[in-house]
C-alpha cells in the first residue's frame, strides 16, 4: 500500500537551512504530483508547495516563495524533497508530504506522510 | 489567492446526530475542485471528499458532499464515535491551494 515517510526535521537556528526529504513506497511515484503541506502547532493546514510528476511545474504559498523554499523530486529514488532557506521562527511546524491523486499540480491529496517537526528557534 | 471560510468553528453533537459543515470560498472554485479532509489528534490529514462530492478511497457512506462554486457542505448522516475529529476543505481550482481554518466535531 501507499507510504510516505518524512525525514530532515529538528531544531534550527533562524537563518539557517534544512532540507526534508519524504520517501514514497507502494505506488508509481514518477506519474503523480506530490506535495508539501505543514502545520504549525495547534494550528491548522498550510499548503506549502506542490511539483508536477515530471518536475516541470512547481509552486509556492507566497510566504516562502521569496526565501528559497525549493520543491524537488528524483523519480529515481522515489523521493520528493523540500531545501527551506533563510529559516523564520514562523517556519516552526510538522510539515507532511502528500501525494496528488494526478499527476498535475491541482489535486486533491489522497496520501499524506505521518510528518516531520522543524522548530526554528535559536 | 481564494480564502475558505468554515463554519462552525465547533459542532458538539452526540453519536447517531447528523453533522452538516459549511465552507464558503471568497472566489468561484471551478470544477468543483473542493476536497475536505479529517484530522484526528497527533494524526496525519486523510481524505474523505474530493471533487466536491465524490467519496476518497474506503470512506463509508454515511459522508456525504455537496455544493458548487462559492458554498459547499460535508454532511455525516450518523456519527459514529471515531468521526469526531476536525474537518479541513480545501481548494485546488487554483494556487496557492489554501485550506479552510477548520471545524471540530466534538461529542456532546
Amino acid at each position: 500500500q501507499e507510504q510516505l515517510v518524512e525525514s530532515g526535521g529538528g531544531v534550527v537556528q533562524p537563518g539557517r537551512s534544512l532540507r526534508l526529504s519524504c520517501a514514497a513506497s507502494g505506488f508509481t511515484f514518477r506519474s503523480y504530483g506530490m506535495d508539501w503541506v505543514r502545520q504549525a502547532p495547534g494550528k491548522g493546514l498550510e499548503w506549502v508547495a506542490v511539483i508536477s510528476y515530471d518536475g516541470s511545474e512547481k509552486y509556492y504559498v507566497d510566504s516562502v516563495r521569496g526565501r528559497a523554499f525549493t520543491i524537488s523530486r528524483d523519480n529515481s529514488k522515489n523521493t520528493l524533497y523540500l531545501q527551506m532557506s533563510s529559516l523564520r521562527p514562523e517556519d516552526t511546524a510538522t510539515y507532511y508530504c502528500a501525494k496528488g491523486r494526478g499527476g498535475g499540480t491541482y489535486n486533491a491529496l489522497d496520501y499524506w506522510g505521518q510528518g516531520t517537526l522543524v522548530t526554528v528557534s535559536s | 489567492e481564494i480564502v475558505l471560510t468554515q463554519s462552525p468553528g465547533t459542532l458538539s453533537l452526540s453519536p447517531g446526530e447528523r453533522a452538516t459543515l459549511s465552507c464558503r470560498a471568497s472566489q468561484s472554485v471551478s470544477s468543483s475542485y473542493l476536497a475536505w479532509y479529517q484530522q484526528k489528534p497527533g494524526q496525519a490529514p486523510r481524505l474523505i471528499i474530493h471533487g466536491a462530492s465524490s467519496r476518497a478511497t474506503g470512506i463509508p457512506d454515511r459522508f456525504s458532499g455537496s455544493g458548487s462554486v462559492t458554498d459547499f457542505t460535508l454532511t455525516i448522516s450518523g456519527l459514529e464515535p471515531e468521526d469526531f475529529a476536525v474537518y479541513f476543505c480545501q481548494q485546488y481550482n487554483t494556487s496557492p491551494g489554501t485550506f479552510g481554518q477548520g471545524t471540530k466535531v466534538e461529542i456532546k
